[in-house]
């Protein structure tokens, strides 16, 4: 089954620029989409399709995606931003094609 | 705005069977593709399965023995069952919206915590 692996931590000053990773097989053949989950609430798509922003995310949220790993970029980071970060493929390698989650990222804004 | 309700029991005892259900509000759940989703507390998410407009399924391999997705299309609802529960299944389930099964997760329900102990 494909893995997708990321970092469990990532802290940052406010003001400055968060990257966290996803990294998988080849993940760079997938779309990746990315989620942001506060605490005590459900996910929210924030990047889709490696790099593109869904109505209502600021620009300051970024994707890219090449090779082993993709990359969610937060510039600007303000205190709104901590939360924890997940992302996902979809897996159509396998005899049952299904949804792959990372084991997700904690970011924290200092 | 399309909305996302689960609703089921809180509590589960081992051996049984979890059965959630997800209300669709504001839209049709005739098209789309619908899925669950769970969170054992303090850990990640992982994806169940989802059920698309046409009344195909896809499973995590993982749980594909134990999971059932079903649609009530007259009731804008889907469902969903897992049978022969542990306090491993204890999770925050989610139900939730994928244009189609393979595009991202655009919609989520708000959770309902399902507990798993006699």
């Amino acid at each position: 089954s494909y893995v997708l692996t990321q970092p469990p931590s990532e802290s940052v000053a406010p003001g400055q620029t968060a990257r966290i990773t996803c990294g998988g097989n080849n993940i760079g053949s997938n779309g990746v989409h990315w989620y942001q989950q506060k605490p005590g609430q459900a996910p929210v798509l924030v990047v889709y399709d490696d790099s593109d922003r869904p109505s209502g995310i600021p620009e300051r949220f970024s994707g890219s995606n090449s090779g082993n790993t993709a990359t969610l970029t937060i510039s600007r980071v303000e205190a709104g931003d901590e939360a924890d970060y997940y992302c996902q493929v979809w897996d159509s390698s396998s005899d049952h094609p299904h949804v792959v989650f990372g084991g997700g990222t904690k970011l924290t804004v200092l | 705005q399309v909305q996302l309700q689960e609703s089921g029991p809180g509590l589960v005892k081992p051996s049984e069977t979890l059965s959630l259900t997800c209300t669709v509000s504001g839209g049709s759940i005739s098209s789309y593709s619908w899925t669950w989703i769970r969170q054992p507390p303090g850990e990640g998410l992982e994806w169940i399965g989802c059920i698309s407009y046409n009344g195909r399924t896809y499973y995590n391999p993982s749980l594909k023995s134990r999971v059932t997705i079903s649609v009530a299309t007259s009731q804008n609802q889907f469902s969903l069952k897992l049978t022969s529960v542990t306090a491993a299944d204890t999770a925050v389930f989610y139900c939730a919206r994928q244009d189609v099964y393979s595009r991202p997760i655009d919609y989520w329900g708000q959770g309902t915590l399902v507990t798993v102990s006699s």
